[in-house]
């Protein structure tokens, strides 16, 4: 089946502008992830929804950072007033709500603030 | 909190050569350990998990074992090919409730011919 899809696949904003990343998990997983990965941080975790529902938001780095969960599929992560250290490769992960904690992971989008 | 701590890479292996990459862990709990594997220019693939002590996870050749007394998750595999070359990233999931996972930094292998 279909896995896990991302859009765009590259993005590139200026300095100050917001940007929408989005994800379509697998059908059927109710558990799906953001996570950011960079040079120097490595694979960070951002967020994490069960369902609509965001039980963790720890890892987002700032307030300009949010994201939603419409119909228990597609998420959109957004960044408001995008800065230089923002730029990343944005990951999304969904997996099944029971089990192991497997997670199956998009291609990534890669944002670059110029 | 959790950490994840990975041998440094790059590691440059000849074709057929025995690989091994050590992985420890610090955790709260019992955690689900699990190897992803990025190829070049390509996403996050799991390769193998292991949930419970001594439980051994294999996939394509590569193998793991959850050791709790040492804390590790060291992956090897008996002879590399060429294709193997990738990064390779060690993780832990330790909460049911949150199952977000904590990564280690990666460790790029590269095998030549």
């Amino acid at each position: 089946g279909a896995g896990v899809s991302q859009s765009p696949s590259n993005k590139v904003t200026e300095k100050g502008k917001d940007v929408e990343l989005r994800c379509d998990p697998i059908s059927g997983h109710t558990a799906l992830y953001w996570y950011r990965q960079s040079l120097g941080q490595g694979l960070e975790f951002l967020i994490y929804f069960q369902g609509n529902s965001a039980p963790d938001k720890s890892g987002l780095p700032s307030d300009r950072f949010s994201a939603e969960r419409t119909g228990g599929s597609v998420s959109t992560l957004t960044i408001q007033r995008t800065q230089q250290e923002d730029s990343a490769v944005y990951l999304c992960a969904s997996s099944l709500a029971q089990g192991a904690g497997e997670q199956y992971f998009g291609p990534g989008t890669r944002l670059t603030v110029t | 909190g959790n950490s994840v701590t990975q041998m440094e890479g790059p590691v440059t292996l000849s074709e057929e050569a025995f690989l091994t990459i050590n992985c420890t862990y610090t955790a709260t709990g019992y955690p689900s350990l699990f190897w992803y594997v990025q190829y070049p220019g390509e996403g996050l693939q799991l390769l193998l998990k292991a949930t419970k002590a001594d439980d051994k996870g294999s996939n394509k050749g590569f193998e793991a074992t959850y050791r709790k007394e040492t804390t590790s998750f060291h992956l090897e595999k008996g002879s590399v090919q060429v294709s193997d070359s990738a990064v390779y990233f060690c993780a832990l999931s330790d909460n049911p409730g949150r199952r977000a996972l904590t990564f280690g930094s990666g460790t790029r292998l590269q095998v030549q011919p």
